[in-house]
């Protein structure tokens, strides 16, 4: 199996633009989850999904936070309009459920908002 | 308001060292214990993980101390080597799929 997959890897834009982060979980797995990383705030988890519905978005900042999952192979998170302090690692996880709570991440995007 | 209270920030170690990290938790409804080590500019990686039934778990190197009545766990790295620099995260949930993590520990193994 190929993993976690996200894209693009680093993205870098100025402060108004949208961006748009995309991830593929793990064929079969049943949960996604969508985590920022920072060095002032460590790992914090945005929102996560099981079976392509929205469980938990209490982590999400702001409104100009949003996310997505279409269909079980496919999640975007969305940021608009994205400001400097949006700059972080976005990492994408997922997990198969059942009771298994291990979860396995992808490599994640760093972003940089200038 | 961190839920899991991870500490040192960062060690080193000599090589053949034993490396260890604790973790404090408040909330006693917690039943998963996960440990996750990263590399950089990777994504972290299941690295041991332990229920609240038991109090110790060893898998090589690696061992996790689980303290049920002080709400503490710890990771201990045995025969530390330099492929194992990297940051640990230790982490718990209570059943509902979310992870909250600790700030994270950077290990340095000096060769």
């Amino acid at each position: 199996d190929a993993g976690v997959i996200q894209s693009p890897r680093h993205e870098v834009t100025e402060m108004g633009q949208e961006v748009t982060l995309r991830c593929k979980p793990i064929s079969g797995h049943d949960y996604l989850f969508w985590y920022r990383q920072t060095m002032m705030r460590g790992l914090e988890l945005l929102i996560y999904f099981n079976n392509n519905v929205p469980i938990d978005d209490s982590g999400m900042p702001e409104d100009r936070f949003s996310a997505k999952m279409p269909n079980a192979s496919f999640s975007t998170l969305k940021i608009q309009p994205s400001e400097p302090r949006d700059s972080a690692v976005y990492f994408c996880a997922s997990s198969s459920g059942g009771g298994t709570y291990e979860q396995y991440f992808g490599p994640g995007t760093r972003l940089t908002v200038t | 308001q961190q839920q899991v209270k991870q500490s040192p920030q960062s060690l080193i170690v000599q090589k053949g060292g034993i490396s260890i990290i604790n973790c404090a938790y408040e909330n006693t409804a917690f039943d998963y214990f996960p440990w996750y080590q990263q590399f950089p500019g990777k994504g972290p990686a299941l690295l041991i993980a332990i229920r609240p039934d038991v109090s110790e778990k060893k898998e090589g190197r690696f061992t996790i101390s689980f303290n049920k009545s002080a709400k503490q766990f710890s990771l201990h790295i045995m025969d530390s080597q330099p492929g194992d620099s990297a940051t640990y995260f230790c982490a718990a949930s209570n059943h509902d799929y979310k992870l909250s993590f600790g700030a994270g520990t950077t290990v340095t193994v000096r060769a």
